[in-house]
């Protein structure tokens, strides 16, 4: 089965500086997602990207999807403090309202 | 913009006692889900719903878990007999039939003591 690992498992940063996470996964797949978590809060959807897709930009994400290396990356430029949270990248395999399969995520800290 | 509601935001139980999760997902989408967070640990899949009948369930969706769209507009998730170890939190979302992304509710914490 599928799987998503992100690396790494925490990062801290000082506010303004880049933050890059990466996410891996095992088995060919749709489409990649990346959502941001609050401690304790709903899961809000940031960007998708399809397999057939290398690079997407919204804002100050850029996400990349390399399908040979089977793995993404998720920059964040500019760091807020508002953009501490968890990211988790999510993998669905087939059609539209398949499952799916969630990474473990990455906690972001900015420092002010 | 169109949100997944759910109700309650929080709740508490006691061991062995039947709850029921609600959710109101968007009006427009066809697909519906529920996921579940242990805290400190990966969001989990539990079940899909499309068609008025279940699409596929995982392995802890086992008998003691059963979904219900009663009226066409909300969308429940039963646990008849609540365990320790059910204490999560429980996401709701849906898809539409013509987009990728998916919704999520801002979820449901249960605890059960």
């Amino acid at each position: 089965s599928q799987q998503g690992e992100e690396d790494p498992q925490a990062l801290s940063i000082q506010e303004g500086e880049n933050a890059t996470m990466n996410c891996s996964y095992k088995t060919s797949i749709n489409n990649l997602q990346w959502y941001r978590q609050n401690s304790g809060r709903g899961l809000v959807h940031l960007i998708l990207i399809r397999s057939n897709e290398r690079e997407k930009h919204s804002g100050r994400l850029r996400v990349t999807l390399d399908t040979s290396k089977k793995s993404s990356s998720l920059l964040i430029t500019a760091s807020r403090a508002a953009d501490t949270a968890s990211y988790f990248c999510a993998t669905d395999a087939q059609l539209k309202g398949e499952k799916l399969t969630f990474g473990t995520g990455t906690r972001l800290t900015i420092i002010p | 913009e169109p949100e997944v509601t759910q109700t309650p935001s929080h709740q508490v139980t006691q061991m062995g006692q039947e709850v029921i999760l609600r959710c109101v997902p968007i009006s427009n989408h066809l697909y519906f889900y529920w996921y579940r967070q242990i805290l400190g640990q990966k969001v989990e899949f539990l079940v899909s719903f499309y068609n008025n009948e279940i699409s596929e369930k995982s392995e802890i969706f086992d008998d003691q878990f059963s979904v219900e769209r009663p009226d066409g507009s909300n969308f429940t998730l039963k646990i008849r007999s609540t365990k320790l170890e059910d204490s999560a939190m429980y996401f709701c979302a849906s898809s539409a039939r013509d987009s990728y992304g998916y919704t999520f509710g801002s979820g449901t914490r249960l605890t059960v003591v």
